[in-house]
């Protein structure tokens, strides 16, 4: 089935500072690709997501660019805040009779101090 | 409207003893989700159901755990003769066409077996 590695955190920054959290994927076909951001006492939330090669989700100031030559997608912030601090996970389908089921990294732990 | 919502939010037990974990999804949504995060881990796996029947049971570990989705909307995850390693905490999703559509995240039930 379909799997992914994260970048190992935890990430430590400060505001304003540029924000890359890594992601590569191993995947049957080109399916679409996640990151799900959890706030400290909060559930997951979809933070953006691209469903096919070369497009880019973007919110909240994030972006992520699905890339098929480099089986990435690494997650981005030109200028985090501290509001930003949370648990980052990329995720995909898990792929074959796998209907549905998603398969997630570990969690990225990003600290912006101010 | 109104999210994926769980309860209970927080449950404590004892070794061997039963517990039920509710799930209300995204009312329409089809498809639901459960999956077990450990502290430090990323979301794994358990169950999806597609309207009222299971699709895919194999992240289910042992016959300790079932789930039910009678009427294809609410569903109940049940563990009978707990162990201390069942201890995580239970999430649940739903999702609108099931296996491409994104997944919107509950915020849990943290469970923990003394």
């Amino acid at each position: 089935g379909n799997s992914v590695t994260q970048m190992e955190g935890p990430v430590t920054l400060s505001e304003e500072a540029f924000l890359t959290i890594n992601c590569t994927y191993t995947a049957t076909g080109y399916p679409s690709l996640f990151w799900y951001v959890q706030y400290p006492g909060e559930g997951l939330q979809l933070l953006l997501k691209a469903t096919k090669a070369d497009d880019k989700g973007s919110n909240k100031g994030f972006e992520a660019t699905y890339r098929k030559e480099t089986t990435s997608f690494h997650l981005e912030k030109g200028s985090v805040q501290v509001s930003d601090s949370a648990v980052y996970f990329c995720a995909l389908p898990a792929g074959g009779t796998s209907y549905g089921k998603l398969t997630f990294g570990q969690g990225t732990i990003l600290t912006v101090h101010p | 409207g109104a999210g994926v919502s769980q309860t209970p939010s927080n449950k404590v037990t004892e070794k061997g003893k039963y517990v039920e974990l509710r799930c209300d999804p995204i009312s329409g949504h089809t498809a639901l989700y459960w999956y077990r995060q450990s502290l430090g881990q990323g979301p794994e796996f358990l169950i999806y159901f597609q309207g009222t029947g299971a699709a895919d049971d194999s992240g289910l570990p042992n016959d300790r755990f079932f789930a039910v989705r009678p009427e294809g909307s609410v569903s109940t995850l049940k563990i009978q003769r707990t162990e201390r390693g069942d201890s995580a905490v239970y999430l649940c999703a739903s999702s609108s066409l099931g296996s491409t559509d994104t997944q919107y995240f509950g915020p849990g039930t943290r469970l923990t077996v003394l």
